[in-house]
């Protein structure tokens, strides 16, 4: 099984600032790797499939990059609506496996 | 407007069984593939368990596999998982989501609790 380990756990920021949040993967999971936001009470949504492709109606101050193990969610610039838990997820191999998460609280 | 409305979660006594119902509707159901994904009261994301458009493929965690089973009739455009033999740690919100072939789930409902007492 692939372990998805994020950093920070929590990353206490300012509205406007700069988000950079990390996914590592204990084996190469090539570009299969989502990103998800999860609000309290509410479903997960999808932000980035295949390491970069921001998915239909998502802001374009959410971008995704890396390939293999280490990916990197940046949110460009915060907005109050961002704060949140995200997940990321692959789906190179079974069985799929999700992170643990990491918040984003307002500093 | 792309609907996912699971059902069917409740309190059961470990060892009970349950039926969880996923209805779909505002996009062609056959051209997905689905799966359903837990989340423990205040924990992370677990996947479950996936089924192709066509259930020729089906995949369960090793957590639920023996105990749970994925179905779907594409002509009711419905997705169900039966869970058997339930124990205390499948406690969770399950979530349906859809997904073009084996893609990244790009829509989920809004989940059903699932309680198992011990």
């Amino acid at each position: 099984e692939i372990v998805l380990t994020q950093s920070p756990a929590t990353l206490s920021l300012s509205p406007g600032e700069r988000a950079t949040l990390s996914c590592r993967a204990s084996q190469g999971v090539t570009s299969y790797l989502a990103w998800y936001q999860q609000k309290p009470g509410q479903a997960p949504r999808l932000l980035i499939s295949d390491a970069s492709n921001r998915a239909t109606g998502i802001p374009a101050r959410f971008s995704g990059s890396g390939s293999g193990t280490d990916f990197t969610l940046t949110i460009s610039s915060l907005e109050p609506e961002d704060f949140a838990v995200y997940y990321c997820q692959q789906r190179n191999n079974w069985p799929w496996t999700f992170g643990q998460g990491t918040k984003v609280d307002i500093k | 407007e792309v609907q996912l409305v699971e059902s069917g979660g409740g309190l059961v006594k470990a060892g009970g069984s349950l039926r969880l119902s996923c209805a779909a509707s505002g996009f062609t159901f056959s051209d997905y593939s689905m799966n359903w994904v837990r989340q423990p009261p205040g924990k992370g994301l677990e996947w479950v368990s996936s089924i192709s458009s066509s259930s020729s493929y089906i995949y369960y965690a090793d957590s639920v596999r023996g105990r749970f089973t994925i179905t779907r009739d594409n002509a009711k455009n419905s997705l169900w998982l039966q869970m058997n033999s339930l124990r205390a740690e499948d406690t969770a919100v399950y979530y349906c989501a859809r997904s073009l072939f084996s893609g990244a789930p790009d829509y989920w409902g809004q989940g059903t609790l699932v309680t198992v007492s011990s």
